[in-house]
């Protein structure tokens, strides 16, 4: 199994652009979580899906955060506009129902100038 | 309100002794508790978990923690420490009706040669 895929791995932009990261889970697996990461706030739960319906977003900073789950094998997190303050590893995880387990992708590294 | 407390920012192990990493969490009902490793550049990686049964959990890379219920503790430990254990290290906890993880801010671990 290749695991949690993300692309970018990074991602250099400058404010006021539109950012997309993308994710695809696990094969089968039917939970996915967004996080972030950051050296002041930790690790951030932003939104989690299961079977594609979006579960609880209360972890969205702002408006200007999006998340869609158009199938079972892909995710984006869109940021747009994008501002300094975004600059962040933004982590996908993916988890089968009755594992627990969460199984992270490698991250992309945001950097927003 | 769940939460989990990671009372350490860093903890520092000469090679070859024991280590400890501390975990504290506090939810309603049974707790599902984790520890997660996260190497420089890195997503985090699954590596022990406990949800019901032996309170003494085995994991991977020759890791355990000890559930202790009453003392609402699930300390990571390992007996003894290796270079290649230097990570930051992440304890997370979920109510058994709940599947949104908690997560504590992360230790630093060093070990030293």
């Amino acid at each position: 199994d290749a695991g949690v895929i993300q692309s970018p791995r990074h991602e250099v932009t400058e404010m006021g652009q539109e950012v997309t990261l993308r994710c695809k889970p696990i094969s089968g697996h039917d939970y996915l979580f967004w996080y972030r990461q950051t050296m002041m706030r930790g690790l951030e739960l932003l939104i989690y899906f299961n079977n594609n319906v979006p579960i609880d977003d209360s972890g969205m900073p702002e408006d200007r955060f999006s998340a869609k789950m158009p199938n079972a094998s892909f995710s984006t997190l869109k940021i747009q506009p994008s501002e300094p303050r975004d600059s962040a590893v933004y982590f996908c995880a993916s988890s089968l129902w009755g594992d627990d387990t969460q199984y992270f992708g490698p991250g992309t590294r945001l950097t927003v100038l | 309100a769940q939460s989990v407390a990671q009372p350490e920012d860093q903890v520092n192990v000469a090679e070859g002794n024991p280590l400890t990493v501390k975990c504290t969490y506090s939810v309603s009902g049974n707790p599902y508790l984790f520890w997660y490793v996260q190497y420089p550049n890195r997503g985090l990686q699954f590596l022990l978990k406990y949800i019901t049964g032996d309170n003494l959990v085995k994991g991977s890379y020759g890791f355990e923690a000890e559930f202790n219920k009453s003392q609402t503790s699930f300390h990571l430990k390992k007996p003894s420490a290796l270079v290649s254990d230097s990570a930051l290290y992440f304890c997370a906890v979920r109510e058994s009706s709940n599947y949104q993880l908690i997560w504590g801010a992360g230790t630093k671990l060093i070990i030293k040669p």
